[in-house]
């Protein structure tokens, strides 16, 4: 138990279809990250949060792309007409926000378009 | 983005002392130097971090060079267990705080 939770493990879904991915972090992560990684890459930063504010979002973050953080605690994840190049591992990282202290992440979920 | 630079994969025997290298020649005063590992099928699990001075935990030891550009991550003894890719990150003290993973050192424990 890592104390980061993701919920689906893995998903299939048909291209143009959306899909929603949630995170669960522990209580005292009040910074919440996402995290894009396909094969044989590392991770990707998307975006992330410092409580309930979304403060900084990458550019790989299209328009297709939403995340929310209602009250400081889960995170979800939405993907809006997904197309085949979305299809990765999607990682969810909670931290206390300070860089004394490493992140927690969690297994992440796998995407699959076909 | 801060960014590192490592081997792309390194090979160790098993119970052996493994030293994984890391450059990041534009690192700036504040940046922190992070390591996190991957095992297959999972997210990245830190393992280690340090500003200046090096550090021991129970997982490894971070040696930083006193110019603070290059950094190793020292695995006491190998088990394969520790057979995963190995990532070398700055961390910025005064940004967001996101971080920028490299590929990696893949590390392979020989048996």
């Amino acid at each position: 138990d890592t104390g980061v939770s993701q919920d689906p493990r893995h998903k299939i879904t048909k291209r143009g279809q959306n899909v929603t991915f949630r995170c669960d972090p522990i209580s005292e992560h009040n910074r919440l990250y996402w995290y894009r990684q396909t094969l044989g890459q590392g991770p990707e930063f998307l975006t992330y949060f410092q409580n309930e504010a979304q403060l900084e979002k990458s550019r790989l973050l299209s328009d297709r792309f939403s995340a929310e953080r209602p009250k400081g605690s889960f995170s979800t994840l939405e993907i809006q007409r997904t197309e085949q190049g979305d299809s990765a591992m999607y990682l969810c990282a909670g931290g206390r926000g300070r860089e004394t202290y490493g992140y927690t992440f969690g297994s992440g979920t796998r995407l699959t378009v076909v | 983005d801060a960014k590192t630079t490592q081997p792309n994969s390194m090979e160790s025997n098993e119970e052996e002392p493994v030293h994984l290298p890391c450059n990041h020649s534009t690192i700036s005063g504040t940046d922190y130097i992070h390591w996190y590992r991957q095992l297959p099928s999972q997210g990245p699990e830190y393992v280690i971090h340090g500003l200046t001075s090096n550090v021991n935990n129970r997982m490894a030891s971070l040696a930083i060079a006193e110019d603070r550009k290059s950094s190793t991550l020292i695995l006491h003894r190998a088990t394969l267990r520790d057979a995963a890719v190995y990532y070398c990150i700055l961390r910025a003290a005064n940004t967001g705080n996101q971080f920028y993973f490299g590929t990696g050192t893949s590390l392979t424990v020989i048996p």
